[in-house]
């Protein structure tokens, strides 16, 4: 059974960068049927796909955040990580890191139970 | 304000079927394929459709997905309460090049 769990400060400055760290337990992130992905939602809000990356670090981003965003994949650690640069106020929200699995269409069907990130200072 | 409409609530009573929309284009629905979402209160969301009607294993056959044109929906039969929760459809958008939720629906059983 894949388990994500995401890590990392829940509290960071306005124009400072967010990073997250999620790491995956029970299966290998080198496996190439999976792509792996950012999505955030602020409270009280809907959701929003931050961007994915796979096993070999090719990235896609979600347009709109694509100038403050990158997601690396670190095999060794079995780890992926989110960057954002120059928070404000409209980052704050609970960021979970999640599985896409080719088997199901790429859909998300593991995800993590999600961190409060608040950007304030 | 998203590409994909959603009503943001609906209701029903224990028992009954209840239908939930997710409007879209030609550059989302009409081309691709849909998914669907239920976060309950307080916790991550689940994969509970794929492939517009398609379900992953280990979720009730009370749920159902379909798909026409460039709008989909979840059904949900036999309607419990624990069924209480937000859902949400998501498609990867062809112009935005990437992916995109709907606003979400609040389901409350009566």
């Amino acid at each position: 059974q894949v388990h994500l769990q995401e890590s990392g400060p829940g509290l960071v400055k306005p124009s400072q960068t967010l990073s997250l760290t999620c790491t995956v337990s029970g299966g290998s992130i080198n496996n190439g049927s999976f792509y792996w992905s950012w999505i955030r939602q602020p409270a009280g809000k809907g959701l929003e796909w931050i961007g994915r990356v796979n096993n070999r670090g090719t990235t896609v981003y979600n347009p709109s955040l694509k100038s403050r965003v990158s997601i690396s994949v670190d095999r060794s650690k079995n780890t992926f990580s989110l960057n954002v640069r120059s928070v404000t106020a409209a980052d704050s929200a609970v960021y979970y890191c999640t599985r896409l699995w080719d088997f199901y269409y790429y859909g998300m069907d593991v995800w993590g139970q999600g961190t409060r990130v608040t950007v304030s200072s | 304000q998203s590409v994909l409409t959603q009503p943001p609530s609906a209701s029903g009573t224990p028992g009954q079927r209840v239908t939930i929309s997710c409007s879209g284009s030609s550059s989302n629905i009409g081309g691709n394929y849909v998914y669907w979402y239920q976060q309950l209160p307080g916790t991550a969301p689940k994969l509970l459709i794929y492939k517009n009607d398609q379900r992953p294993s280990g979720v009730p056959d009370r749920f159902s997905g379909s798909k026409s044109g460039t709008s989909a929906s979840l059904a949900i039969s036999g309607l419990r309460s624990e069924d209480e929760a937000d859902y949400y459809c998501a498609v990867w958008d062809d112009s935005l090049s990437g992916r995109v939720f709907g606003g979400g629906t609040t389901l409350t059983v009566l």
